[in-house]
């Protein structure tokens, strides 16, 4: 049972406008998020996480906002550059049980030159 | 560099071999994770281990065996009674499991392809 969600499985953007990824999850155990970026046939890297007291963490171009009574969180890269077409993976973690990462289904951003 | 290395990028077996994969890791972190990714699905975690000589049992553990003689290897067996194998398998380290959650580092993965 699939207890972190990306309905989105692509999503195309115009280079310099803001690109928005969506992830939902069903455990309201989960108390830290993170976000990966991931380029074909390379392993997954680490870009931005958020812990459950907070609503939004903020790192340059990248933005991740919490709404913990939606069960939802949002990734927002402004702007958009065309090195940021990758995979998105979304990650959950409940923090206190350990160190097990519950990952979405990713989703993949094409940023249009 | 410290870093996580998985062997060799690309790997061919036939079916009903066992194969094992490579991932080594410098960074001195306790706990590494082993995690098998298919199209169009996320990242499921198959093993992982917390420290040396003990590991556990992700949600796709079956047709799978790890080991964990040494801080900086947690090799994967793929075993003949793996039904679906072909996939790329991602290797993944942390400095501590459990309490304050720390990121997981990824290696760049091994893609099997089992014929």
């Amino acid at each position: 049972d699939q207890q972190v969600k990306q309905n989105s499985p692509s999503l195309s953007v115009q280079e310099g406008r803001i690109s928005i990824l969506n992830c939902d999850y069903t455990n309201s155990m989960f108390d830290y998020f993170l976000w990966y970026k991931k380029y074909p046939a390379e392993g997954p890297t680490f870009l931005i996480s958020i812990s459950s007291i907070k609503d939004k963490n903020e790192d340059g171009r990248f933005t991740v906002f919490l709404n913990k009574s939606a069960k939802h969180l949002s990734l927002h890269i402004v702007p958009s550059q065309p090195g940021d077409s990758a995979v998105y993976f979304c990650a959950a973690v409940i923090q206190h049980t350990g160190n097990q990462f519950y990952f979405g289904t990713g989703t993949s951003l094409t940023v249009i030159p | 560099d410290g870093g996580i290395t998985q062997s060799p990028k690309y790997l061919f077996r036939k079916e009903g071999q066992n194969v094992t994969l490579s991932c080594e890791q410098n960074l001195n972190h306790d706990a590494m994770y082993w995690y098998r990714q298919d199209p169009g699905q996320g990242l499921r975690l198959i093993y992982y281990s917390q420290i040396v000589n003990d590991f556990q049992k992700g949600d796709i553990a079956e047709g799978y065996s790890v080991s964990r003689e040494k801080k900086e290897s947690f090799p994967l067996t793929v075993t003949s009674a793996q039904k679906n194998p072909t996939a790329f398998y991602l290797c993944a380290s942390s400095i501590k499991s459990g309490g304050s959650t720390d990121t997981q580092n990824f290696g760049p993965g091994t893609r099997l392809t089992v014929l």
